[in-house]
Order: structure tokens, then C-alpha cells, then sequence
């Protein structure tokens, strides 16, 4: 079955600085790859994601990247603000898992200080 | 974005007694309904996958005497923990996704149930 590695672990960044997580994952037919945010206590929120067809997606501060051959994919947060400090998910979805499961990265915590 | 609730958002029960969860989809039909289950400072785990209609696919290590799941609608999946013990203290949360017979549905989190077994 698909498994997603995620670095770093942890992240501590300053503010207005850049942020970048990184994900790998083992089932070449993965073809979507979300990522969330998580604040303590609270549900996972999507906050882009990046289908196989695509190398690289953005949303004002937020960019995803895919690497399908090296089977990897990124998140960049530019500019990061104390609001963007919780913790990160990313996950893949492939054809051959069935019923459309996500399987979840290890998480990372953001940390912005002001 | 869809809509998930979940109920109760908190539970605190007694060792060996049982507890239901409800997660339903308020504006949308739900065909696949997800439990997952997070311990603290842990990733989700993903625990059973659900249809309409049909009994649910557990992931490996997962008992499904233990953790009952029942998705008799289309808006409503149910998960019981029975006989809860304290390793059973979690978060869990249930996600829904319809059907529209593409490949990237996305997945609509519910709030997350904390359990707590005393």
C-alpha cells in the first residue's frame, strides 16, 4: 500500500520568512495530493492541492510542487505570519488504494515567531 | 466547502461502557464516509472506510467488533466504540466524500470527537 514520508518534523521559522515541508510517497499511481492545516483541537482544513496531471500550483502565499518521477511533492509558504504557526498534513490518494483513501504524512509543526 | 458534523465534539465515559459517534453531511450526500482516529501529537490514523448500504472496510489492526460502524444513509455514519477502555482515549474524526464519479473527490473533515476513558 501507498506510504508518505513527511520532513521536517518541526519547523521554526521568523516571521516573513519562507517555509517549505516535504513529502514523499510509494505508489507511483498516486494522483492527488492534498495538504492540511491543523490547529490544536481542530479539524484538518485543506489548504491546496495538487492533482498528477499538474507540476505545480499556487494560492497566494501557499505553492505546492510535484515531482512524479522522484515521487515527491512540496509545500512553500512565503511570507509567513504567527497565524500560519500549527500543524501540517500532507497526504496521497492513488487509483489503487480504493474507496478513495487518503493516506497521511507524519505532520509537521510550523512555528512562526513574531 | 461541504459541511461534516460530528456528535459530541467530548465524552468522558467509564472504562467498559460504550460510546457512539455520529457524523453526519449537512448539505450534501455522502456515499463514502472515513474514521480516522489521532493521538496526540500524531498523525491520523485512517481506522475503517465507509460505503451507504454496505459494511464497512477496516485497516489492518483495527477491530471491528470493537469499533462498530454503521453508514445506513446517506447523510449519517455512525461509529461505536464498545466496551471503551483508557487506550481507547482519542481524537477521532470522521471525514465524507461524494460521488460524483470523479477520481479527486475531496474529503470533508467533521470536527473531531475527544473521547476520554476514565
Amino acid at each position: 500500500g501507498e506510504n508518505v514520508e513527511q520532513h521536517p518534523s518541526t519547523l521554526s521559522v521568523q516571521e516573513g520568512d519562507s517555509a517549505v515541508i516535504k513529502c514523499t510517497y510509494s505508489d507511483s499511481a498516486s494522483n492527488y495530493f492534498p495538504w492540511y492545516k491543523q490547529e490544536l483541537g481542530k479539524r484538518p482544513q485543506l489548504i491546496i492541492d495538487i492533482r498528477s496531471n499538474v507540476g505545480e500550483k499556487k494560492d497566494q502565499r501557499i505553492a505546492v510542487t510535484l515531482n512524479k518521477t522522484a515521487k515527491h511533492f512540496s509545500l512553500h509558504i512565503t511570507e509567513t505570519q504567527p497565524e500560519d504557526s500549527a500543524v501540517y498534513f500532507c497526504a496521497a490518494k492513488g487509483m489503487n488504494t480504493g474507496f478513495q483513501k487518503l493516506v497521511f504524512g507524519t505532520g509537521t509543526r510550523l512555528l512562526v515567531s513574531p | 466547502g461541504a459541511v461534516v458534523s460530528q456528535h459530541p465534539s467530548r465524552v468522558i465515559c467509564k472504562s467498559g461502557t460504550s460510546v457512539k459517534i455520529e457524523c453526519r453531511s449537512l448539505d450534501f450526500q455522502a456515499t463514502t464516509m472515513f474514521w480516522y482516529r489521532q493521538f496526540p501529537k500524531q498523525s491520523l490514523m485512517l481506522m475503517a472506510t465507509s460505503n451507504e448500504g454496505s459494511k464497512a472496510t477496516y485497516e489492518q489492526g483495527v477491530e471491528k467488533d470493537k469499533f462498530l460502524i454503521n453508514h445506513a444513509s446517506l447523510t449519517l455514519s455512525t461509529l461505536t466504540v464498545t466496551s471503551a477502555h483508557p487506550e481507547d482515549s482519542s481524537f477521532y474524526i470522521c471525514s465524507a466524500s461524494g460521488n460524483s464519479g470523479l477520481v479527486y473527490n475531496e474529503q470533508f473533515f467533521g470536527p473531531g470527537t475527544r473521547l476520554t476513558v476514565l
